[in-house]
């Protein structure tokens, strides 16, 4: 049982590039979430899935996209990456249960934009 | 939307003493409150929480009280151990209709000085 695990765990990319962040969960949880951290400013929430085949807009949701093709993955992308871009991408889960609150995050993804 | 203020911004404790971190949210409405604890370079993880229908909760050393009135909650830890040098977040969260979504502080340095 891994948990959530994220790849890659770090890249650089020039401005204009694209990529794409994975999320992967191997608990059956319904919900995920994609969060940027910044200095001094927290975690903030880019975008969310309540299931397979949905997603939703959070906080910051400019300049990403985001899928949700089969339940367990949930992917983060970046058309054209800008500096104000580079940041730590943290995924997080959790299930679909009455009281099940507590979202499990991975490890992060180290992102710089150049 | 939510908005939720932490202070202090850093915190320094001799070990032993206790340390006591607030936070502030906007929204009435919020009925779900965690607190994570995040090492440097490590992802964020839950260490406890609380909802809107409990005033106060303990789990051995730390302790998280709620002031629905005031729209404040507290972190207390005591006794405090050099591997509680963290950055710690409060977050507040509606639903569940809202998939519980969670609105960050912007985070304490702790740091427990030996």
């Amino acid at each position: 049982n891994a948990g959530v695990t994220q790849t890659p765990k770090f890249r650089v990319l020039k401005t204009g590039q694209s990529m794409t962040l994975l999320c992967a969960q191997d608990m059956n949880h319904e919900y995920m979430y994609w969060y940027r951290q910044d200095p001094g400013m927290g975690l903030r929430l880019i975008h969310y899935s309540v299931g397979e085949g949905t997603t939703a807009k959070g906080e910051v949701p400019d300049g990403y996209n985001v899928s949700r093709l089969k339940k367990q993955n949930f992917l983060l992308g970046l058309e054209s990456a800008a500096p104000s871009q580079t940041s730590v991408y943290f995924c997080a889960s959790r299930p679909d249960i009455p009281g099940a609150d507590t979202q499990y995050f991975g490890p992060g993804t180290r992102l710089t934009v150049l | 939307g939510e908005n939720v203020e932490q202070h202090p911004s850093t915190l320094s404790v001799q070990e032993g003493d206790s340390a006591v971190i607030k936070c502030t949210y906007s929204d009435s409405a919020s009925n779900y409150f965690p607190w994570y604890k995040q090492e440097l370079g490590k992802r964020p993880q839950l260490i406890i929480d609380i909802r809107s229908n409990v005033g106060e909760k303990k789990d051995q050393r730390i302790a998280v009280t709620l002031n629905k009135t005031a729209k404040h909650f507290s972190l207390h830890i005591t006794e405090t151990q050099p591997e509680d040098s963290a950055v710690y977040f409060c977050a507040a969260s509606r639903g569940p209709g809202s998939a519980r979504q969670l609105t960050f502080g912007s985070g304490t340095q702790l740091t427990v000085l030996p």
